[in-house]
């Protein structure tokens, strides 16, 4: 079964730093590329960074870019997102996402990571 | 701010056929594939269509999707009290080199 654990969220200050972790099982990690996808409160969906299956490739919406950093350890079948200079507006759920490539859509989520940023 | 546009309602009583549209451009829609998600009241997205029309394994067959040009849509048919969640379209941007979803639709059955 596919499965994929984030952990990490919590209540930040802004200006902080926060990573998040996903981890995966069920499936070879390293086939796949994956995806952070956020989702303010009452909000819709936002996709934050995509990463490819060797964690060569790197790509980052412009809201985020510059200050999260997405990776991944293969060995460890864990995706990250470092989080720097966090502001309010980066208040969500976050989810990772694994991405079966060829623009066929996120096939599994987990099951998401709040993360509050307030002084 | 979402670079897809979807209404966001839409509704029917049990039976009936719902409609939600996604409008895009020639750097998302027009130039790639649209996927469809599913999201139920407090609980992580779906993958319900992929690749403009093809439903994943366990996907009913009420549920069809479509593309043409810059525009794609997703039917429901013979809605089902179940079938009330939010939906969002979502497509690879050329322009943005990554990943855009739609504005969402909350579908309400009556």
């Amino acid at each position: 079964e596919v499965q994929l654990l984030e952990s990490g969220g919590g209540l930040v200050q802004p200006g902080v730093s926060l990573r998040f972790s996903c981890a995966a099982s069920g499936f070879i990690f390293s086939n796949y590329a994956m995806s952070w996808v956020r989702q303010a409160p009452g909000k819709g969906l936002e996709w934050v960074a995509a990463i490819s299956g060797s964690g060569g490739n790197t790509y980052y919406a412009d809201s985020v870019k510059g200050r999260f950093t997405i990776s991944r350890d293969n060995s460890k079948n864990t995706l990250y997102l470092q989080m720097n200079s966090l502001r309010a507006e980066d208040s969500a759920v976050y989810y990772c996402a694994r991405d079966p490539g060829s623009r066929k859509g996120f096939d599994a989520w987990g099951q998401g990571t709040l993360v509050t940023v307030s002084s | 701010q979402s670079v897809l546009t979807q209404p966001p309602s839409a509704s029917g009583t049990p039976g009936q056929r719902v409609t939600i549209s996604c409008s895009g451009s020639s750097s998302n829609i027009g130039s790639t594939a649209v996927n469809w998600y599913q999201q139920l009241p407090g609980t992580a997205p779906k993958l319900l269509m992929y690749s403009n029309s093809q439903r994943p394994s366990g996907v009913p067959d009420r549920f069809s999707g479509s593309k043409s040009g810059t525009s794609a849509s997703l039917a429901i048919s013979g809605l089902q009290s179940e079938d009330e969640a939010d939906y969002y379209c979502a497509a690879w941007d050329d322009s943005l080199n990554g990943y855009v979803f739609g504005t969402g639709t909350k579908v309400t059955v009556l």
